[in-house]
């Protein structure tokens, strides 16, 4: 597709509950990138991906987040046992890999955790 | 530790005023800098900026970059209500393509 597409726009989550997250790149684009925006604040990456190997992690807490990225699939970005704390939207950008390029955003994920 | 620094983080100004926003760097390896702005939802992409003193240009908005003193500036003229956002700069990694953000510059245009 032309544009980064993620669903759901809005999810709630009882706490300790699971939520999942997807994202579908730009088609020809094999970079993305999770980034968790919380109350308008900075932007905290979370992880990176490139095409379906995990290119950097440093940023995703490990005990409860996991991602991937499968051929001919959705990204996806699950969180378990969520806490009150993740409630954030979760945005995914994706790039070209090769040369200087920008990352484009998806319209990102409203997650709340109730 | 790699970062970027915004200033100002908020700023007012009347419709019709020109406004300069900053973008201040530390990275070990750069490979390209980036301006976005956030209205409601999604980072939309204005500019990406990789050599030193090359001015790019998109209607109002204006941006360089300064690789020897680390810094960018994102210019918008004849600001309008429509330019309120949030601004934001990043910076992409050249080892590892890591694009890190900096807090942003909240802007409100008054009418």
């Amino acid at each position: 597709g032309e544009e980064v597409a993620q669903t759901p726009k809005h999810l709630v989550r009882g706490e300790g509950q699971k939520a999942k997250l997807y994202c579908a790149p730009i088609k020809g684009h094999s970079y993305v990138f999770w980034y968790q925006q919380v109350l308008k604040n900075e932007f905290k990456f979370l992880i990176s991906f490139q095409n379906e190997n995990v290119f950097d992690e440093t940023g995703m807490p490990k005990e409860r987040f996991s991602a991937k990225c499968l051929p001919n699939s959705p990204c996806s970005l699950e969180i378990q046992a969520t806490k009150l704390e993740d409630s954030a939207v979760y945005f995914c950008a994706s790039s070209q890999s090769a040369g200087d390029t920008e990352a484009f955003f998806g319209q990102g994920t409203r997650l709340t955790v109730v | 530790e790699d970062k970027v620094v915004q200033s100002p983080l908020s700023l007012v100004v009347h419709e019709g005023d020109t406004v300069t926003l900053n973008c201040s760097y530390e990275v070990t390896n750069f490979r390209s800098l980036l301006w976005y702005k956030q209205e409601k939802k999604a980072p939309t992409f204005l500019f990406m900026l990789t050599s030193s003193g090359i001015e790019k240009k998109s209607g109002r908005l204006s941006s360089i970059l300064d690789k020897k003193e680390l810094f960018s500036i994102l210019n918008i003229t004849a600001t309008q209500t429509g330019d309120s956002a949030v601004y934001l700069c990043a910076l992409r990694r050249n080892r590892d393509d890591k694009i890190i953000f900096g807090k942003g510059t909240r802007l409100h245009i008054l009418p």
